[in-house]
């Protein structure tokens, strides 16, 4: 099993542009949760998803953030226009039965 | 400016040693605990899980101890190695309901060869 799968690794744009981040779930996963890493806040839950259908968003933390899960072996993440109090890292996780989150590697997004 | 970034507690120990990890959750209602590793680079790894029925658990080299009284929870190292050094994170759920995983703000562990 080649684990959770987010693309891409590095995300470097300026402000005010769209950034789009992507994860692969592992397979037969049910559920599937976006995360932000910062070293103030440290790990902050932003949205998950049961079965493609979003559950829980109230971490996002505004409009310019959304979340889509077209289908059970797809996500994204998307920031419009993107400020640069949004760089962090960005961590897509799945699960079955919610517990033992399984991680990606995240995304680093820089925005200047 | 520049922006403080949050000041993780750090535990140096000496490879062979073991190695405890404390972790004091905040809700009286939750009822499952996991610990993470987190390297440098990479998203949190699973480590051990217990559930609030239990007062231990033990996997490979490592041990979890949830004290409901106090609401503390640690992990316990055997045999520390190098390649344990990293950020570990415990996370409680929410009362049990579903996605609200919490984790704390995390403790670095440097393990000295």
């Amino acid at each position: 099993d080649a684990g959770v799968i987010q693309s891409p690794r590095h995300e470097v744009t300026e402000m005010g542009q769209e950034v789009t981040l992507r994860c692969k779930p592992i397979s037969g996963h049910d559920y599937l949760f976006w995360y932000r890493q910062t070293m103030m806040r440290g790990l902050e839950l932003l949205i998950y998803f049961n079965n493609n259908v979003p559950i829980d968003d109230s971490g996002m933390p505004e409009d310019r953030f959304s979340a889509k899960m077209p289908n059970a072996s797809f996500s994204t993440l998307k920031i419009q226009p993107s400020e640069p109090r949004d760089s962090a890292v960005y961590f897509c996780a799945s699960s079955s039965f919610f517990e033992k989150l399984f991680f990606g590697s995240g995304t680093q997004l820089s925005v200047l | 400016g520049e922006s403080v970034g949050l000041h993780l507690p750090t535990l140096s120990v000496q490879e062979g040693d073991n190695s405890i990890i404390n972790c004091a959750y905040s809700n009286s209602a939750s009822d499952y605990f996991i610990w993470y590793k987190q390297e440098s680079g990479k998203g949190p790894q699973f480590i051990i899980d217990i559930r609030s029925n239990m007062d231990k658990r033990q996997g490979q080299r490592v041990t979890v101890l949830l004290n409901k009284t106090v609401k503390h929870l640690s992990l316990q190292i055997a045999a520390t190695q190098p390649g344990d050094s990293a950020v570990y994170f415990c996370a409680e759920t929410n009362g049990g309901s579903q996605g609200n995983l919490i984790f704390g703000k995390g403790t670095k562990l440097s393990v000295k060869p």
